[in-house]
């Protein structure tokens, strides 16, 4: 069965360092999200993402943030500056159309920021 | 500001159990509406989207109020498999939209 595959799955860092996450969608996809979850709290939509630009982003989403889709497989999240309260699991999703959206979510990248 | 809130639970149920989880969501431009679980420390992965007809999935019905909105889920005969977070999830139609998550409601099934 097709998967949302993501790397690493721990990602740990220092504050101030920049982190890139890392997904690779169902192939024949077209729309990308990521979203994020704070342990213990829902999770929260960050970005979408489709036809190689942003299509809507959350509160959450500022400037420290950006989102690349650098090939045909690959689509990333770049956090520039990590802080405390970037810890967090990292999920990325993807989807086929929209007539449903229904969203697969790869197994998640947990962020320790230190 | 986009809501979907849930039961707080934790609901502890014995095998064999039936159980019903609520869900009320506060945008009325909500069109997608999904039930996903998620085991601990694991990504969300749907259990079923839920139609306005309401509908059935083996041991598992969803059924949908759009007036009142209001979101539920039945569990029949639960196993001990079923122990998970049950999320509920809207979103709009319009394109691909994101997804609101409710908090979740865990639910233990004992044997």
């Amino acid at each position: 069965e097709p998967e949302v595959t993501q790397t690493p799955s721990h990602q740990v860092t220092q504050m101030g360092q920049e982190v890139i996450l890392r997904c690779v969608p169902i192939s024949n996809h077209l729309y990308f999200y990521w979203y994020r979850q704070i342990l213990g709290q829902k999770v929260e939509f960050l970005v979408s993402f489709y036809n190689n630009e942003i299509s809507e982003k959350s509160e959450i989403f500022d400037d420290q943030f950006s989102v690349e889709r650098p090939d045909g497989s690959n689509f990333t999240l770049k956090i520039r500056s990590t802080k405390l309260e970037d810890s967090a699991m990292y999920f990325c999703a993807s989807s086929i159309d929209s007539s449903e959206n229904i969203q697969y979510f790869g197994a998640g990248t947990r962020l320790s920021v230190l | 500001r986009k809501e979907v809130e849930q039961d707080p639970g934790p609901f502890n149920v014995p095998e064999g159990a039936t159980v019903a989880f609520n869900c009320t969501y506060s945008n009325s431009a909500s069109q997608s509406f999904f039930w996903y679980r998620q085991d601990c420390r694991k990504e969300p992965k749907l259990l079923m989207s839920v139609y306005s007809s309401g509908n059935e999935d083996g041991r598992f019905t969803a059924q949908l109020n759009r007036a009142s909105q209001y979101i539920s889920l039945l569990i029949r005969d639960s196993k001990l498999s079923d122990s998970a977070t049950y999320l509920c999830v809207v979103s709009d139609f319009s394109g691909n939209t994101p997804l609101v998550f409710g908090k979740g409601t865990r639910l233990s099934v004992i044997a």
